[in-house]
């Protein structure tokens, strides 16, 4: 099954650009790179997914790595309505609809 | 409002007694999933369904049963809860069957098996 690693937690001044990794290094030529986001007490919502190109909509960019075994999805400007928990997320196995979510990135944004 | 709503919200129940949780979307949405979260682990899959009376296991799949016999609903069905059980369970559904398509989250139901 594919794997996603990132770091457990991250901390970001209000105001600032954010930078979040994630390693995916068995990823399959042509799976998705999803991320997600889940806010305090709340289930998890969608934030940007792309495959090769790097992408862009209002709430964040996503920047592929050219091998594809690592993406960073970046928040322009972290508010403190983007402290959550960021899951880059893949299919399990290409050809299925198996979900691997792991255990995200508790992102902290300070005042 | 376009929505997936899970029932109960919350449930306590003990070991061994039969208990249904429902999930229900309005988005005419043919994928289907369930996932559990517990500290530590994040977000696990447990079953998920392409479409009406197609369902597959995720990764977490002992102990839950589903079915799919209506395109809105996907009840999670737990024959004989044991406390590992105990969790927050996520319903979620998303149209078609492209992988690029965004999956939308029910509020979830918190599970306690005593």
């Amino acid at each position: 099954d594919a794997k996603t690693t990132q770091p457990n937690s991250m901390e970001s001044n209000e105001e600032e650009p954010v930078h979040l990794p994630c390693n995916h290094s068995t990823i399959s030529g042509t799976d998705y790179i999803h991320w997600y986001r889940q806010l305090p007490s709340q289930g998890p919502e969608y934030v940007i997914h792309g495959l090769t190109s790097n992408v862009n909509n209002r709430m964040a960019s996503l920047a592929i790595a050219e091998d594809r075994k690592s993406s960073t999805l970046i928040l322009h400007r972290a508010t403190l309505r983007d402290a959550a928990v960021y899951y880059c997320i893949l299919r399990a196995t290409s050809g299925t609809y198996k979900y691997i979510f792991g255990t995200g990135t508790r992102l902290k944004v300070l005042a | 409002e376009a929505q997936v709503t899970q029932n109960p919200r919350y449930l306590i129940t003990v070991t061994g007694k039969k208990l249904t949780v429902t999930c229900s979307q309005n988005m005419n949405h043919e994928y289907m999933s369930w996932y559990r979260q517990d500290p530590g682990l994040g977000l696990r899959q447990i079953y998920y369904s392409m479409n009406v009376e197609v369902t597959d296991k995720g990764d977490v799949p002992e102990g839950y049963k589903v079915s799919r016999k209506e395109k809105r609903n996907f009840p999670l069905i737990l024959e004989s809860p044991s406390p590992n059980q105990t969790s927050l369970y996520f319903c979620a559904s998303k149209i078609g069957q492209g992988e690029y398509n965004e999956q939308f989250f029910g509020p979830g139901t918190r599970l306690t098996v005593l």
